[in-house]
């Protein structure tokens, strides 16, 4: 079956610092990736998305790359803010209009320090 | 931006009892969505809604579950017989088109269900 696995978190970092959120993936087919973030007391937004190996995602100065060699889909920002502090969540979904269900990974809550 | 309203924030029931989540989908979407994430664990998709029928469900949702539409606007999940593993924060998601085709899905901020 279809699986996601993040770094565990939390993950604390000053402001300004680089980060990075790995993420890989196993699945059956070909799937689409995702990165969903939530804020503090809201619902999870869609921050990224690659439908196909070797796009990159980006959004907000997030980027994400599509490896299908190595199954991964990192997130990274090269200078991150206070804002940025919130839970990011990788997922996947069967490409070609397979299975309605996005597989998640838990989560890694990202805590940006001034 | 539109949102997705649920309620109640959080709910706490006694095991055995029955349930109702409720949610207020963004008004022009056609397909609706309930997830769910146990503390510390995996967000797990637990069905999909589309046109007053299910389109799919999990594993997760068995008999214990249903989902209505009971009006133009509402979108709830019922728990008939609450067990203690079925503690979880509950969020509920529609979208314009299926999500199959990667479409964007526009999340509420959940109800967190606690059962005794």
């Amino acid at each position: 079956g279809n699986s996601v696995t993040q770094m565990e978190g939390p993950v604390t970092l000053s402001e300004e610092a680089f980060l990075t959120i790995n993420c890989t993936y196993t699945a059956t087919g070909y799937p689409s990736l995702f990165w969903y973030v939530q804020y503090p007391g809201e619902g999870l937004q869609l921050l990224l998305k690659a439908t196909k190996a070797d796009d990159k995602g980006s959004n907000k100065g997030f980027e994400a790359t599509y490896r299908k060699e190595t199954t991964s889909f990192h997130l990274e920002k090269g200078s991150v803010q206070v804002s940025d502090s919130a839970v990011y969540f990788c997922a996947l979904s069967e490409r070609g209009g397979g299975a309605d269900g996005l597989t998640f990974g838990k989560g890694t809550h990202l805590i940006i320090q001034p | 931006e539109p949102e997705v309203t649920q309620t109640p924030s959080h709910q706490v029931t006694q095991m055995g009892q029955e349930v109702i989540l409720r949610c207020v989908p963004i008004s022009n979407h056609l397909y609706f969505y309930w997830y769910r994430q146990i503390l510390g664990q995996k967000v797990e998709f637990l069905v999909s809604f589309y046109n007053n029928e299910i389109s799919e469900k999990s594993e997760i949702f068995d008999d214990q579950f249903s989902v209505e539409r009971p009006d133009g606007s509402n979108f709830t999940l019922k728990i008939r017989s609450t067990k203690l593993e079925d503690s979880a924060m509950y969020f509920c998601a529609s979208s314009e088109k299926r999500q199959a085709l990667n479409e964007k899905l526009f999340f509420g901020s959940g109800t967190q269900l606690s059962v005794l």
